[in-house]
């Protein structure tokens, strides 16, 4: 079935430096969507792409939709302690009725 | 103004006992969407809400899963003779209409001993 390999699985950093993560699938998606995940909380929505080779930003964060409709990126730049959390690729796949399918996550964490 | 709710928070039941759990999605939004999350794994669909009908329910893993909406509004997973690798955190989200954004509620999360 379609699936989203998201990496790296975890890290460590330390306050301040950039961030990068990513998500790719054999299958071709329509919507690449971010979203960030806080312990005891639903996923909130960071971005969402519809185009591909969209880059979007969203303050300290950018996203893009890779041309091949099969990848997208997130980087955090100078990143602080409130970006602790787990952060989802999704997307929606063809034939949905707007569901989404989710990568398993990258958790974060940022030493101060 | 008021976001997704769910209700228990958390529950702990007995292996086998049949469980409720329950979503008020943001009023006036069609779509509502039910999603389990295993610990350290990202969300799995499982039904999906249009108003009152449920035109995906490709994603209930076995017929011990149901859930049903009424009144365009609150929904109920209903999960019958848990096992206890039913043991996970149950999103609800709802969206304005399908495809818009869709807002998350914090979950709830069962535990089955």
């Amino acid at each position: 079935g379609q699936q989203l390999n998201q990496s790296p699985q975890s890290m460590f950093i330390q306050e301040g430096e950039d961030v990068s993560m990513n998500c790719t699938s054999s299958s071709i998606f329509n919507t690449w969507l971010w979203y960030k995940q806080e312990p005891g909380e639903g996923p909130v929505l960071l971005i969402a792409l519809y185009k591909a080779g969209e880059l979007t930003s969203n303050g300290r964060l950018t996203a893009q939709f890779g041309i091949t409709r099969k990848d997208s990126f997130l980087n955090i730049s100078a990143s602080i302690p409130s970006d602790v959390g787990i952060y989802f690729c999704a997307a929606h796949y063809g034939g949905s009725q707007g569901n989404l399918i989710f990568g398993k996550g990258t958790k974060l964490s940022v030493k101060p | 103004g008021a976001g997704v709710s769910q209700s228990p928070s958390n529950k702990v039941t007995e292996k086998g006992k049949d469980v409720e759990l329950r979503c008020d999605p943001i009023s006036g939004h069609t779509a509502l969407y039910w999603y389990r999350q295993r610990l350290g794994q990202g969300l799995e669909f499982l039904i999906y809400f249009q108003g009152n009908s449920a035109p995906d329910k490709s994603g209930l893993p076995s017929d011990r899963f149901s859930a049903e909406r009424t009144g365009e509004s609150v929904s109920t997973l209903t999960i019958q003779r848990t096992q206890q690798e039913d043991s996970a955190v149950y999103l609800c989200a709802s969206s304005l209409f399908q495809y818009n954004e869709q807002f998350f509620g914090p979950g709830t999360r069962l535990t089955v001993l």
